[in-house]
């Protein structure tokens, strides 16, 4: 079975730095996808961003961006310019696609708690 | 609807009653997925639907627990003879695109068992 390992639980960063968020996982299979998302306060948790294990670049989405690691199996997040609207629980993610042969469950880390501080 | 709709928002039961959770999803997304959400931990699979395929139900803890969907509309979560380990935010997702892992989270349903 897949696991997801963040050993991080709390992390903060002053607002406009740079943070990194890590994420390490364990599987055998070869083709997967990896997320990170965004739990804030309110609670409603959102996708901050996406990686297919076939790609070997390193996905972008504006001030968050990734890098992983595949022999490593590390998945860490780079957030760039924090702002505090940032603060908020992050999981990183991993899931086997059903048409890879997995069951697209979602397999989520425990989470780290940041805080941004201004 | 514009996103994912849960009910009741909170709920507070004594243990050993019944409860039941409702998730009503984003229209046109096939598929739906119940997770669990312990105070401070990860989320815990329970169970999830895809179109008319036969749901997994793989990560439902006990048969206290089951669920159902009605084609690709409302879902529900049941939970019989509540226990005060059941605690916990349930959180339902949608996913419009299949294969993506690409979820849209509700805002959960929050159980506490007295």
């Amino acid at each position: 079975a897949q696991t997801v390992t963040q050993s991080q639980p709390e992390m903060s960063v002053q607002e406009a730095e740079t943070v990194t968020l890590s994420c390490t996982y364990d599987t055998s299979e070869s083709n997967y996808y990896l997320f990170w998302y965004k739990q804030p306060p309110s609670r409603q948790m959102i996708l901050v961003i996406r990686q297919e294990a076939y790609k070997q670049q390193n996905a972008t989405e504006n001030r968050f961006s990734v890098n992983f690691q595949k022999a490593a199996k590390s998945f860490s997040l780079k957030i760039s310019d924090s702002q505090l609207g940032d603060t908020a629980m992050y999981f990183c993610a991993f899931m086997k696609p059903r048409s890879q042969g997995g069951s697209e469950k979602l397999v989520f880390g425990k989470g780290t708690k940041l805080t941004v501080n201004p | 609807g514009a996103g994912v709709s849960q009910s009741p928002s909170n709920k507070v039961t004594e243990k050993g009653k019944d409860v039941e959770l409702r998730c009503d999803p984003i229209s046109g997304h096939t598929a739906l997925y119940w997770y669990r959400q312990r105070l401070g931990q990860g989320l815990e699979f329970l169970i999830y639907f895809q179109g008319n395929s036969a749901p997994d139900k793989s990560g439902l803890p006990s048969d206290r627990f089951s669920a159902e969907r009605t084609g690709e509309s409302v879902s529900t979560l049941t939970i019989q003879r509540t226990q005060q380990e059941d605690s916990a935010v349930y959180l339902c997702a949608c996913q419009r695109v299949p294969n993506t892992g690409e979820l849209f989270f509700g805002e959960g349903s929050r159980l506490t068992v007295l």
